[in-house]
């Protein structure tokens, strides 16, 4: 079972150039999620969406977009990095309800020179 | 708004010691709380949930965590542990104040397990 796919696993990049994150699930689930984790920061949510066709802000948004491309994929993009958002990044996936817990990709660890 | 409070970011163990990682949530409607573990290099998955019931929650590896309404904390606990329990711990909280597909996370505990 591959659950939730995230790609690339690792990636630099310089101040300024765009990139996108892939995040894919095969749970047929509803709502799907990324986060970025920083160290003593736990994970902070970017930006979420709920359904397919919905997408909303989180507690960190600035400098990102996201794209949910379908019912399995929901895309992450930084359009111009900054060293600021160095970081590693986890999408995860849950059926609607609020009490189903969410499952996690392995991450992407992203660094910006 | 809903918060997750972890009260230690490391807590450095013997091998076959007890441990207690403390959890603390704040919300004005009821919740769900879970328990997430990371091992190095790895994504979050999911050790115990509580979503209603008895308030003692286990997991298959020996953890559990008593959900307390009125201290308001969720705290984990495994009575012997082993080396292959090193990882970081996140309590999460769910649920409430119209947040209801949303995990609000704690900072993390780091379990370090010692010969």
């Amino acid at each position: 079972n591959a659950g939730v796919t995230q790609t690339p696993k690792f990636q630099v990049l310089k101040t300024g150039q765009s990139m996108t994150l892939q995040c894919a699930q095969d749970m047929n689930h509803n709502s799907m999620y990324w986060y970025r984790q920083d160290p003593g920061m736990g994970l902070r949510l970017i930006y979420y969406s709920a359904s397919e066709g919905t997408t909303d802000k989180g507690e960190v948004p600035n400098g990102y977009n996201v794209s949910r491309l379908n019912k399995r994929e929901f895309s992450l993009r930084l359009e111009s990095a900054a060293p600021s958002q160095t970081s590693v990044y986890f999408c995860a996936s849950t059926l609607r309800d609020s009490n189903q817990p969410q499952h996690f990709g392995d991450g992407t660890r992203l660094s910006i020179l | 708004a809903q918060s997750v409070t972890q009260l230690d970011s490391q807590v450095p163990v013997f091998e076959e010691a007890p441990v207690e990682l403390r959890c603390n949530y704040s919300s004005s409607v009821s919740v769900y709380l879970f328990w997430y573990v990371q091992y190095p290099n790895q994504g979050l998955q999911l050790l115990l949930k509580y979503l209603s019931g008895s308030t003692l929650v286990k997991s298959i590896n020996g953890f559990e965590a008593e959900f307390n309404k009125s201290q308001t904390s969720f705290h984990l606990r495994k009575p012997s542990v082993h080396i292959s329990d090193t990882a970081e711990y996140f309590c999460a909280v769910s649920g409430g104040g119209g947040s209801n597909y949303k995990l609000t996370f704690g900072k993390g505990t780091l379990l370090t397990v010692n010969p």
